[in-house]
């Protein structure tokens, strides 16, 4: 059964640069995207970007110029790096497997692994 | 970016009720449609995905329709576990964006 363990800094100073790191244990690595979500205090959830184990990369274009995501494949790791940091990045952080499922000629793409979240605050 | 709307964005209901939850895209997704739910303080957990497809090891009480940009989540009958918030997602392109989410309490 797939896990994700994350983690990383969770109190941060605004202009800091946030670093987390998400592994994968007891499933494949290559096969899948892999993808970065946050969620701030008491809304909803925010796609922040994917990569698979090639380094293909899809970011969100409100967050592009700030977020760098890359992989580790010698440890099954990704991870994710956030600059220039304020009060509004404050969120819980999710790492989360992006699976796919093909058929009539489409694929499917969905979440179906999280790990269980970082809680990250920005304050000075 | 496809803006995703959901509603009721709050729905209370009795345990055993049957409950429907609306997803709307601001353009045509096809059946590139997701469905997840989360409890207070976890991770959210995949429930359907391509807009009907129930996630394996779910109980058969969750069903998703829908097509184009009109989309349904219905539970059939609630259970107490159920009560928490439901967000659809669509996997049409990137970004990926989801609907701002619909939590749902025992009345």
């Amino acid at each position: 059964q797939v896990q994700l363990q994350q983690w990383g800094a969770g109190l941060l100073k605004p202009s800091e640069t946030l670093s987390l790191i998400c592994g994968v244990y007891g499933g494949s690595f290559s096969e899948y995207y892999w993808s970065w979500i946050r969620q701030p205090p008491g809304k909803g959830l925010e796609w922040i970007g994917e990569i698979n184990h090639r380094g293909n990369i899809n970011y969100s274009p409100s967050l592009k110029s700030r977020v760098t995501m890359s992989v580790d494949t010698s440890e099954n790791q990704f991870s994710l790096r956030l600059r220039s940091m304020t009060a509004a990045d404050t969120a819980v952080y999710y790492c989360a497997r992006v699976t796919s499922s093909s058929w009539s000629s489409e694929s499917f793409y969905y979440m179906d692994v999280w790990g269980k979240g970082t809680t990250v605050t920005v304050s000075s | 970016d496809i803006q995703m709307t959901q509603s009721p964005s709050s729905l209370s209901a009795f345990v055993g009720d049957r409950v429907t939850i609306t997803c709307r895209a601001s353009q045509n997704i096809y059946n590139f449609l997701n469905w997840y739910q989360q409890e207070p303080g976890k991770a959210p957990k995949l429930l359907i995905y391509a807009a009907s497809t129930l996630q394996s090891g779910l109980p058969s009480g969750f069903s998703g329709s829908g097509s184009g940009t009109n989309f349904t989540l219905t539970i059939s009958r609630l259970r107490p576990e159920d009560f928490a918030t439901y967000y659809c997602q669509q996997s049409y392109g990137t970004p990926y964006t989801f609907g701002q989410g619909t939590k749902l309490d025992i009345k």
